[in-house]
């Protein structure tokens, strides 16, 4: 089975710290996600990853910045969080499939469990 | 671009009547679908996906979702719904093989005995 894993399930931090929430995936996915979860809102993708040292800005992120140094491991980082920064951050992975495969088995995405940051 | 749409913040059926989750999506070219459950304090799980083929999908738990290319829909459906598919819905899609999804705001579905 797919295991996506996120360092922490709850984390508090201070306005103005800088966070660093990381992710590792076991199944060699070539995509990875940083999504944050808010009441109403629903999914909203913050950067997304095709392959190591790669990444593209998803629909909101001011504010974050992403490290992918590994292809198991992406990293979510708040320079200087702020209180609208609280909330649910969910990573995910997926497979890239390529020729026959292509659209085939690999699309879906597989989610860690969360963590629920709080910024005060 | 592309966008989904999913009408209802709260579905509320009784046990053992049939359930439906709407799903409508905006996309150029040809859409892969997706479903998601995220049971209470626990991630997100794949449910079903449309690729190609047949347009009605069979997923886990016993959810079906049909696909219309006309409506530009992609319901959830289960025939007998029970307490515990009680959670919270998520209808996705995406343009192409990689690369971004963009998700619904979500369906609560909550079954009551």
């Amino acid at each position: 089975d797919v295991k996506v894993t996120q360092s922490s399930r709850y984390l508090v931090k201070r306005t103005g710290e800088k966070v660093f929430l990381e992710c590792v995936q076991d199944m060699d996915h070539e995509n990875m996600f940083w999504y944050r979860q808010d009441p109403g809102l629903g999914l909203r993708l913050i950067y997304f990853s095709y392959d190591v040292k790669m990444k593209e800005k998803g629909d909101i992120p001011e504010g974050y910045s992403v490290s992918r140094e590994k292809k198991e491991r992406f990293s979510l980082i708040l320079e200087s969080a702020s209180t609208n920064q609280t909330s649910m951050y969910l990573c995910a992975s997926s497979k890239s499939g390529t020729g026959k495969l292509a659209g085939g088995l690999y699309n879906e995405q597989f989610f860690g469990p969360g963590t629920r940051l709080t910024v005060l | 671009a592309q966008s989904v749409a999913q009408p209802e913040d709260q579905v509320n059926v009784a046990e053992g009547n049939p359930l439906t989750v709407k799903c409508t999506y905006s996309v150029s070219g040809n859409p892969y679908l997706f479903w998601y459950v995220q049971y209470p304090n626990r991630g997100l799980q794949f449910l079903l996906k449309y690729i190609t083929g047949d347009n009605l999908v069979k997923g886990s738990y016993g959810f079906e979702a049909e696909f219309n290319k006309s409506q530009t829909s992609f319901h959830l459906k289960k025939p007998s719904a029970l307490v515990s598919d009680s959670a919270l819905y998520f209808c996705a899609v995406k343009r192409t093989n990689a690369g971004k999804s963009t998700f619904g705001d979500g369906t609560t579905l909550t079954v009551k005995p």
